[in-house]
């Protein structure tokens, strides 16, 4: 099983700053990696999949990157609604995993 | 407009059964996986394991085999997950959701089905 593990667990951030969060596979994962964001009381919504590309209807401020083990989230300018928890996800085989979450906070 | 609607929130003793359910409509059900996520209280997501319905091809994660069971209707374009004894550590949200074609990139997710076990 591929452990996913993320970081860091919470990110304070100011409404208009940039967040950047990681991901890391225990072993390569190639591109299969997708991220997504999930809310209070909501359930998660694809943000990213193939590690960089961006779901239909999702803001251009969110971006992903990397590839094998290592893997970025980043969103360039963050804007109220984007204080939330976001997860990634390998699903490089059918035993897909998540990592553990990382919590964006307004600081 | 593809939708998956799950079966509402339960209440059950430990020792109880239980089988919670996810209808797809909006898509040919039997084509694209589906699978199952577990988020206990305050928690991550949980993958749990996942469904083919065309063929009824299942597959579990090692840390839920043999505590669940997935199946799937394809008549009535239905997902099942059931329990044959509950235990108050299965109280948690559980959401159903469908993959893309490729398996496990999500794309669809049920709304959730909360599940309470307590005595």
């Amino acid at each position: 099983e591929t452990v996913m593990t993320q970081s860091p667990a919470t990110l304070s951030v100011s409404p208009g700053e940039r967040a950047t969060l990681s991901c890391r596979a225990s072993q390569s994962v190639s591109s299969n990696l997708a991220w997504y964001q999930q809310k209070p009381g909501q359930a998660p919504r694809l943000l990213i999949y193939g590690a960089s590309t961006r779901a239909t209807g999702i803001p251009a401020r969110f971006s992903g990157s990397g590839s094998g083990t290592e893997f970025t989230l980043t969103i360039s300018s963050l804007q109220s609604e984007d204080f939330a928890v976001y997860y990634c996800q390998q699903y490089n085989n059918w035993l897909q995993t998540f990592g553990q979450g990382t919590k964006v906070e307004i600081k | 407009e593809v939708q998956l609607v799950q079966s509402g929130a339960e209440v059950k003793k430990p020792g109880e059964s239980l089988k919670i359910s996810c209808k797809g409509s909006g898509y040919s059900f039997t084509s694209y996986w589906i699978g199952w996520v577990r988020q206990m209280p305050g928690k991550g997501l949980e993958w749990m394991g996942i469904i083919y319905p065309g063929d009824s091809d299942t597959r579990y994660s090692p840390s839920f085999q043999g505590q669940v069971t997935i199946s799937a209707d394809k008549s009535i374009s239905t997902a099942y997950l059931q329990w044959s004894s509950l235990k108050a550590s299965d109280t948690a949200m559980y959401y159903c959701a469908r993959s893309s074609s490729i398996v496990g990139l999500v794309v669809y997710w049920g709304q959730g089905t909360l599940v309470t076990v307590s005595s």
